[in-house]
């Protein structure tokens, strides 16, 4: 079955601290993936995509996650939080005209 | 620019009454259109996509339904709206300038049956 597993459900950080969180996805072949985040009180949005090239791809606000298709992995990272990290974040795989999500990771930065 | 429409943004219901969400996009052409289920822990859970007028593809067996009359819009429906029904639905749209793959999602509408 096509599906999108994230590794924790809560994280807790300190501003300045480093991120990564886990996402692992089930084989599908050719797959495009996405990380979405969504800050309190907003709307869904896209953080960051890979389709193919360089399996390590920059994101806006400082975000990267790198593509090991070895482990169906596509890890999100940010070196350093700021407290306005402070979101909800998705990551999804596309099979065909699908994007599953997985269940989302809730990030709290403390400042 | 795109724009995607929803509403209404709140409902709440009696168990067993009808639904009825609408959502439209502007602004583009054949767009690619969904449905989600947004639940806290579970993700976001995809319960209906269109590729065109009067093509539905639905993934979860439910008590709901979805229509697409035209182009640019996405209906969701039930006739007997069950407890379990209650939650945040999302409507996004992919396609046209903003690359076939990415999803825009709207507002959303937060069901409550009671």
């Amino acid at each position: 079955a096509q599906s999108v597993s994230q590794h924790n459900h809560h994280v807790i950080l300190s501003e300045a601290a480093s991120l990564e969180l886990g996402c692992n996805y089930s084989y599908g072949g050719t797959v495009n993936l996405f990380w979405y985040v969504q800050y309190p009180g907003q709307h869904l949005q896209l953080l960051l995509k890979y389709f193919s090239g360089d399996p390590l791809v920059k994101g806006i606000k400082g975000f990267e996650a790198e593509f090991i298709k070895s482990k169906f992995s596509f890890n999100l990272r940010k070196p350093s939080v700021q407290w306005s990290d402070t979101a909800e974040y998705f990551c999804a795989a596309e099979y065909g005209n699908k994007l599953v999500f997985g269940a989302g990771t809730i990030l709290r930065v403390k400042s | 620019s795109q724009t995607i429409h929803q509403w209404p943004a709140t409902l709440v219901q009696p168990v067993g009454s009808p639904l009825s969400l609408e959502c439209t996009v502007e602004g583009t052409s054949n767009p690619n259109l969904y449905w989600y289920r947004q639940a806290a822990g579970r993700g976001l859970q995809l319960l209906f996509y269109s590729v065109g007028i009067g093509q539905i593809s639905s993934e979860v067996p439910q008590n709901l339904s979805a229509s697409r009359p035209q182009d640019r819009q996405f209906i969701l429906s039930s006739k007997k709206l069950l407890l379990s029904d209650s939650g945040f639905y999302l409507c996004a749209w992919s396609g046209g300038f903003s690359g076939a793959n990415v999803l825009t999602f709207g507002a959303g509408s937060r069901l409550t049956v009671l």
